[in-house]
């Protein structure tokens, strides 16, 4: 079993959509979770961090993470085509740390 | 602020011939990792150094590979006798002093193809 698991989809969305990404991991030391959103051919973007169970929001943005099940969550609401890219999840045991990627999810806003 | 800088962007070898990546980490980081991202494979760790000291090689391939980051200029990374295998998109990562809001900053990416 890999430490972190993601759908890699493709996901396909209309313009508008909520979008909801989803991974999974296996290591109970992770404490600290990421969201990052990579363009084609580009280095990956930090978009959410955070290091406790429950939601944090920031714009059109809101991170889950829910430790006792080992599952965090990104939420995109109102979905635009700017928003098509890769997003990979990333997890830590402590800062300044090494992170572990998911695979990383496509995902594609069609005007 | 000029974020975190990688050269060169792309990179082409010969298979035997050396590989040499720089990154220069963002102002005020201290912290530097390189991670490698095969196609499609998602980001791997390889190695996490501080200035004059790498803390965790545990992603480094044993053979062929090694990182620095010298008390002045860029944190390397160097592929000796480059294969086929190495061809992959390798990315630089800052992060300034340790702190519970600490988090890793990327570069753009260096892109290896190994001919």
């Amino acid at each position: 079993q890999k430490e972190v698991e993601q759908d890699p989809g493709p996901l396909s969305v209309p313009e508008g959509a909520i979008v909801s990404l989803n991974c999974t991991y296996s290591n109970s030391a992770f404490q600290y979770f990421m969201w990052y959103r990579q363009y084609s051919r580009k280095g990956p973007e930090l978009l959410m961090y955070t290091y406790s169970s429950g939601n944090k929001e920031d714009g059109r943005f809101t991170a889950q993470v829910d430790k006792s099940s080992k599952y965090i969550s990104l939420f995109i609401r109102d979905s635009q085509p700017s928003d098509s890219a890769t997003y990979l999840c990333a997890m830590s045991e402590g800062s300044n740390y090494k992170l572990t990627f998911g695979k990383g999810t496509l995902l594609t806003v069609n005007p | 602020n000029a974020g975190v800088m990688q050269n060169p962007r792309h990179l082409v070898r010969r298979r035997g011939q050396e590989a040499r990546l720089r990154c220069s980490p963002m102002k005020g980081h201290s912290h530097v990792y390189w991670y490698r991202q095969l196609p499609e494979e998602g980001l791997k760790f390889m190695v996490y150094l501080q200035k004059e000291n790498i803390i965790d090689e545990s992603g480094m391939p044993k053979e062929r590979f090694s990182a620095e980051f010298p008390k002045e200029g860029p944190s390397i990374l160097r592929i000796q006798q480059v294969v086929r295998g190495d061809s992959a998109a390798y990315f630089c990562a800052s992060s300034p002093e340790a702190g519970e809001t600490d988090t890793q900053y990327f570069g753009p990416g260096t892109r290896l193809t190994v001919l």
